[in-house]
Parts: C-alpha cells; structure tokens; sequence
C-alpha cells in the first residue's frame, strides 16, 4: 500500500498572492495529477504529469504553474489568487499495475480573502 | 470530447431503500468505467471500475452494468445505510489514456 500527503491541509491567501500547493505519493507510481473540485462541479483537471519532469496540460490550467522535479512530488502553483476563491485542490497518482485506478490525496482547502 | 453526465443531488434516503444514481457517458473511445466515492474530509476512493462492456462491477453492496448501447452506467444497491452517505463520482478513462473524465458528482444523504 502507499499514501498520498498534501500540504498544507488548509490554505488562505490574499488576492493577488502566488500560492504553492506541495503532493507527495510513496506508491513510486509514474503518473500525478492535479484536480480542482467546486461544489457542484464535480473535479476538473488542472495538470498532470507522466513522468518525472514531464508536464501537461489539464483543461483548466490558465492561472496555475506546475512542476515534478522528481517521481514522487508534485506541486501547483496558484499564480494570482483571485478574492473570494473556494475551492479543494485534490492530487492523484497512478502506476502501472491496476494502471487506470487513480489514488487520491485528502486535498487541500484553499480560501482567498 | 468526452463527457460524463450523473443524477443531480443530493439524493436523500431513509435506511433500508433502494438506490439508483443514473450516470450516462459520451465518449468515441472503448472506456473503462468507474464509481469513485468521497467521504466528508476525504479524497475520492475507487469503490469499483469495469473495463469491458456489457460486464457488471461490484464492492461492498454497490453495482453498476456498463451498457454499452445505451451509454450508462447506473448506480444501484438494494439496501442503503447510513454509513453510505458521501458524493459519488461516474467516470471515465479511454484505453491507454491518462486523462480521467469525471461527472459533477451525486451527494447522497441517508437517514436513520
């Protein structure tokens, strides 16, 4: 078995401030994710990765950077917190065997004042 | 693109009913089909995936047939409790891909 740790659990911003959102999986999976749920708006893909600094767009990435400097890390960077903002940013891994199964972090919640 | 469309929630249930969550899907791949479900806290967790049509997944009372000619993969269990309370995710993800589609969830709520 393995886990996925993210911090911090809770996050709150000022508007306009950059904010950095830290995964970490010890499942030595190839694959990370990025997600963004909103009530009522099910999780949407900010970034992913397939490997070790490889990055790739999700369909929601304007406004956020990424970066997996190595397998078992994955951060996003909020460029420009926006006033007002509430959301929970989930992040996912997945490996080889049982390669469609994703296993998720327990997300980090976002305030912005 | 692909999509993934669900029953609108939340759902509200006495103990001992029966549920349904309807999920419908569009996609112009061969997709492997998924409930994921989330606890208050937690991030989502596989309850179970079926890869191939016209097979049926199953976990913990929890079923669901992937039909392929109709595009659906519906949610049932006879017997809720009210340890079943959380959001319940349809998705899918086309063969070989790395992308995962998600619906906009299904908050179902039960009743002692």
């Amino acid at each position: 078995g393995g886990i996925i740790t993210q911090t911090p659990k809770f996050l709150i911003g000022q508007e306009g401030q950059k904010l950095t959102l830290k995964c970490q999986q010890n499942f030595n999976h190839d694959t990370m994710y990025w997600y963004r749920q909103d009530s009522g708006k099910g999780l949407r893909l900010i970034y992913y990765s397939i490997t070790e600094n490889d990055l790739q767009k999700g369909d929601l990435s304007e406004g956020y950077d990424a970066s997996r400097e190595k397998k078992s890390s994955f951060s996003l960077t909020v460029t420009s917190a926006q006033k007002n903002e509430m959301a929970v940013f989930l992040c996912a891994s997945r490996g080889t065997v049982n390669q469609d199964t994703q296993y998720f972090g327990p997300g980090t919640r976002l305030l912005v004042l | 693109g692909d999509s993934v469309t669900q029953t609108e929630g939340p759902v509200t249930l006495s103990e001992g009913t029966s549920l349904t969550v309807n999920c419908s899907y569009e996609t112009k791949q061969y997709p492997t089909l998924f409930w994921y479900v989330q606890y208050p806290g937690e991030g989502p967790q596989l309850l179970f995936k079926v890869p191939k049509a016209n097979e049926k997944g199953s976990n913990r009372g929890f079923e669901a047939t992937y039909n392929k000619e109709a595009t659906s993969f519906h949610l049932q269990k006879a017997s809720v409790q009210e340890s079943d309370s959380a959001v319940y995710y349809c998705a899918l993800t086309g063969t070989g891909g790395y992308k995962v589609v998600f619906g906009s969830g299904t908050r179902l709520l039960v009743s002692p």
